[in-house]
């Protein structure tokens, strides 16, 4: 099946500090991608939607200035946290949609785990 | 707003028996459930889905059952295997857009 990879899969970083996560569709293109994040024992909750080319869809509720994104091919998204805090400490996980059908099969990375200290 | 919900956060069975995961949904506008599985510190993978056309779709030992009426759909797997330990996840989508709709997720434990 379609494979998705995330890097790094475990990160900590100073408060202040900027850090940027990676997703990449490895064996498939993806015009769509999509950046979750999960609190301990809750749902994924999608944070916004990449598109290649374009700018990216924020979730309302969702600092667009804090979470940057950009997807500059059909293979790459990144999520760059900036200024993080230790409330920005989650998982985040990215997933990617084959093809450009809406509704069509989300393929999830294994995830990144963010400690801010 | 939880547009999904699991009501479960965890559940046990006994190797062999039927493992029974509820989801509940109150959007009348979703038409495509899904079902993923997720081991601690691993992103989601697919594991069976069912569209509002149907009530049932197996694949294996899994099976999905999806209630309209009731906004209800449950996936029933059976045996259970120790393999299946596990957190599932259902989701729901609205048929036009890109966000998918998450439940909490049960946290399933198969006993040897």
């Amino acid at each position: 099946g379609a494979v998705v990879s995330q890097h790094p899969s475990w990160v900590i970083c100073k408060s202040g500090t900027s850090v940027k996560i990676e997703c990449r569709s490895l064996d498939f293109q993806a015009t769509t991608m999509f950046w979750y994040r999960q609190f301990p024992k809750q749902s994924l909750m999608l944070m916004a939607t990449s598109n290649e080319g374009s700018k990216a869809t924020y979730e309302q509720g969702v600092e667009k200035d804090k979470f940057l994104i950009n997807h500059a091919s059909l293979t790459l998204s990144t999520l760059t946290v900036t200024s993080a805090h230790p409330e920005d400490s989650s998982f985040y996980i990215c997933s990617a949609r084959e093809g450009t059908a809406s509704g069509g099969h989300q393929y999830f990375g294994p995830g990144t785990r963010l400690t801010v200290t | 707003d939880q547009q999904v919900k699991q009501n479960s956060p965890s559940l046990s069975v006994q190797e062999g028996r039927i493992s029974i995961l509820n989801c509940d949904y109150t959007n009348s506008m979703f038409d495509y459930f899904l079902w993923y599985k997720k081991y601690p510190a691993e992103g989601p993978t697919f594991l069976i889905s069912i569209s509002s056309i149907k009530d049932k779709n197996e694949d294996g030992r899994f099976t999905v059952f999806l209630n309209k009426s009731a906004k209800h759909l449950s996936l029933h797997i059976v045996p259970s295997q120790p393999g299946d330990s596990a957190v599932y996840f259902c989701a729901a989508f609205p048929g036009s857009g890109n966000q998918f709709y998450f439940g909490t997720g049960t946290s399933l434990t198969v006993i040897p």
